[in-house]
């Protein structure tokens, strides 16, 4: 297996369900991100897990819940979701830059297509 | 703040015709990174290039290349003899402030969806 890759591809859920989506990297990068597409509008970073730190989109509300127990591992947990947020939500990883070095390409997924109902 | 602006949303052209793909960004800051990602139907973003702002020499990668200017805050992707394999949605991305967790802020266009006409 190659690259980075996502499941479920796509997920229909209701707004009381709990789901969640994973992203597994097989690249050996240490820098994982949670990213949501939607229509109309640039690609919004949620998430950005690294061996030592986790940050976070202050935007980003309380009912996505992103766990990430090691380097090639990524969930992102979804409880009590709205219409509002049906749309793609894209993994990445990349090898983990510092203040130092240059940001590095990202590699993605093909991303969950979520719905709310 | 940063700001990528693509200003064509969709763009049409016949197999073989040249395209270029316009891309403005604005940064307060003297050191930043652009880059361009193409989005095929699959989804994945895929990587294309990433300049650095001290780099102002053009690049050609095959049919693909990219004009960098500081002095109007562009980086354009031209694609030469289009195919069909081109029709993608392709994304200008500006980095330029580290913010943690090994990653530097990465701020996306809006994207331009690119049709290939066999």
């Amino acid at each position: 297996e190659t690259g980075v890759t996502q499941t479920p591809r796509h997920l229909v859920m209701g707004m009381t369900n709990k789901k969640s989506l994973k992203c597994e990297q097989h690249l050996g990068h240490n820098a994982m991100y949670w990213y949501k597409q939607s229509a109309k509008k640039p690609l919004e970073l949620m998430f950005v897990y690294s061996l030592e730190e986790r940050v976070e989109n202050n935007s980003v509300p309380s009912r996505f819940s992103p766990e990430c127990p090691n380097s090639s591992h990524l969930f992102l947990h979804l409880h009590t979701l709205q219409p509002e947020d049906s749309a793609l939500y894209l993994c990445a990883s990349s090898q983990e830059a510092d203040r130092d070095t240059y940001p590095y390409e990202q590699y993605f997924g093909p991303g969950t297509r979520l719905t709310v109902t | 703040a940063q700001k990528v602006t693509q200003a064509q949303t969709e763009i049409s052209v016949v197999e073989k015709e040249d395209v270029t793909l316009d891309c403005v960004y604005e940064t307060r800051d003297t050191t930043y990174y652009l880059f361009w990602y193409k989005q095929p139907p699959s989804g994945e973003l895929v990587f294309l290039i990433r300049r650095n702002s001290f780099d102002e020499q053009n690049e050609i990668s095959g049919r693909y290349s990219w004009n960098f200017q500081k002095s109007t805050s562009s980086f354009n992707f031209t694609i030469t003899a289009s195919q069909v394999v081109d029709s993608a949605v392709y994304f200008c991305a500006l980095s330029d402030i580290y913010s943690g967790a090994g990653s530097y802020q990465l701020t996306f266009g809006k994207g331009t969806k690119l049709s290939v006409i066999p």
